[in-house]
């Protein structure tokens, strides 16, 4: 079936930093991939939908300056985190969705998740 | 807005238990709806969809039924294992700027001793 990662995992900064994690579709084309960030016993929260070769679109209150999407080919989307401070830790979660007309659909596929701990 | 609400957790059964997890939604128009599972250490994974209303979604022993009377799209299994500890977040479907993002619900975690 149809595979998403991410990379890292799990990562610690220090503040002031930036932090690049990358999500794949690994046997898939995604025109669309979203970022989610999921907060303690709280639901996921969409961030930002991005298109391929297109600029991301980000949800209301959700700094785009603050959180850079870039989706650039079709199997991959990065989310960086920049200057990043202790209230940006969190699990941050992307989702890849298949170019139309494949057969995944219209089905969103997840990554595992990458856990952000800033220091 | 389009929100969805389900019960907290967690849930502990014994294994062969019946299992009900509570979802209801606020939304307009009509929303698809789903339930999606998340194993320990891995990402979210379709567990099953309803599309329209009076829907019946089903999939590993798991079925809900699309109620747009109650709003609802209520979790069950019949007789759950131990493989089934998760969590599971329903989810509904909405378009935006012409194109459909998820809602989520906060998650309800499943655990099931033997």
């Amino acid at each position: 079936g149809a595979v998403v990662s991410q990379h890292p995992s799990r990562v610690i900064c220090k503040s002031g930093t930036s932090v690049k994690i990358e999500c794949r579709s690994l046997d898939f084309q995604a025109t669309t991939m979203f970022w989610y960030r999921q907060f303690p016993k709280k639901s996921l929260m969409l961030m930002a939908t991005s298109n391929e070769g297109s600029k991301a679109t980000y949800e209301q209150g959700v700094e785009k300056d603050k959180f850079l999407i870039n989706h650039a080919s079709l199997t991959l989307s990065t989310l960086t985190v920049t200057s990043a401070h202790p209230e940006d830790s969190s699990f941050y979660i992307c989702s890849a969705r298949a170019t139309p007309g494949q057969a995944t659909g219209e089905t969103q596929y997840f990554g595992p998740g990458t856990r952000l701990l800033v220091l | 807005g389009n929100s969805v609400t389900q019960m907290e957790g967690p849930v502990t059964l014994s294994e062969e238990a019946f299992l009900t997890i509570n979802c209801t939604y606020t939304a307009t128009g009509y929303p698809s709806l789903f339930w999606y599972v998340q194993y320990p250490g891995e990402g979210l994974q379709l567990l099953l969809k309803a599309t329209k209303a009076d829907d019946k979604g089903s999939n590993k022993g798991f079925e809900a039924t699309y109620r747009k009377e109650t709003t609802s799209f209520h979790l069950e299994k019949g007789s759950v294992q131990v493989s089934d500890s998760a969590v599971y977040f329903c989810a509904l479907r909405r378009m935006n700027s012409g194109y459909s993002t998820l809602t989520f619900g906060k998650g309800t975690m499943l655990l099931v001793s033997p």
